[in-house]
């Protein structure tokens, strides 16, 4: 499984874009990038999930370079319950996977 | 979406004593559901694979004869922290992988439960 790297934390304000980058190096070629979202003392929830160019959906976009070596998350207009920690997981989608979670990235949204 | 609950959604219990945990796919059908732990402000740390009918699979360096998994059906999965101590105590979550096609989602998609807080005194 291709080993992820985000930033620890990052702050933002209500309204504005937050964008997270996660670096990927050694994906593999059948390897997709998925994002969850998990707000404390729940369980992770699926934020959205892509292989190339871009992926947008009613939540967040999702940006992925050509060499795919990383990818970046991007929230649009954040509000305070945007607050949690994003997690990307790097593997490929077939039977059997297991997920392997990082780090992740504490996002606080301020007011 | 599919949605996968857990019971208790916490729980307080003595040290030696064991409990069951239970991991419910609601409204779709799970042949494989994972086991995690995760402790305060850290990442969730896979423990093991359950597959439906047949024995876990558990991660190095994880007990599988202190943590019981059982599979019987494609919508339960149980785990069970025998013997707990204080160390036991975490946030444990399950998640389910749909076995077929749901609307608007993925094939091979995962679906958390919202976890169990297990505080061993």
């Amino acid at each position: 499984l291709a080993k992820t790297t985000q930033p620890i934390s990052m702050d933002s304000y209500e309204g504005q874009e937050v964008n997270i980058t996660c670096s990927h190096n050694n994906i593999a070629t059948n390897d997709y990038i998925t994002w969850y979202q998990q707000f404390p003392s729940q369980g992770p929830r699926f934020i959205i999930q892509g292989y190339k160019t871009k992926v947008t959906n009613e939540v967040a976009s999702l940006f992925i370079p050509a060499d795919r070596k990383s990818s970046t998350l991007s929230l649009p207009r954040v509000s305070l319950s945007d607050t949690a920690v994003y997690y990307c997981l790097v593997g490929p989608k077939a039977a059997g996977n297991k997920l392997t979670f990082g780090g992740g990235t504490r996002v606080l949204v301020k007011p | 979406g599919a949605v996968v609950s857990q019971h208790p959604s916490w729980v307080i219990c003595k040290s030696g004593t064991s409990v069951k945990i239970e991991c419910r796919s609601l409204d779709f059908q799970a042949t494989t559901m994972f086991w995690y732990r995760q402790f305060p402000k850290q990442s969730l740390m896979l423990m093991a694979t359950s597959n439906e009918g047949s024995k876990a699979t558990y991660e190095q360096g994880v007990e599988k004869d202190k943590f019981l998994i059982n599979h019987a059906s494609l919508t339960l999965s149980t785990l069970t922290v025998t013997s707990a101590h204080p160390e036991d105590s975490s946030f444990y979550i399950c998640s389910a992988r749909v076995r077929q096609p749901v609307a608007g989602g993925l094939y091979n998609e995962q679906f958390f439960g919202p976890g169990t807080r297990l505080t061993v005194l």
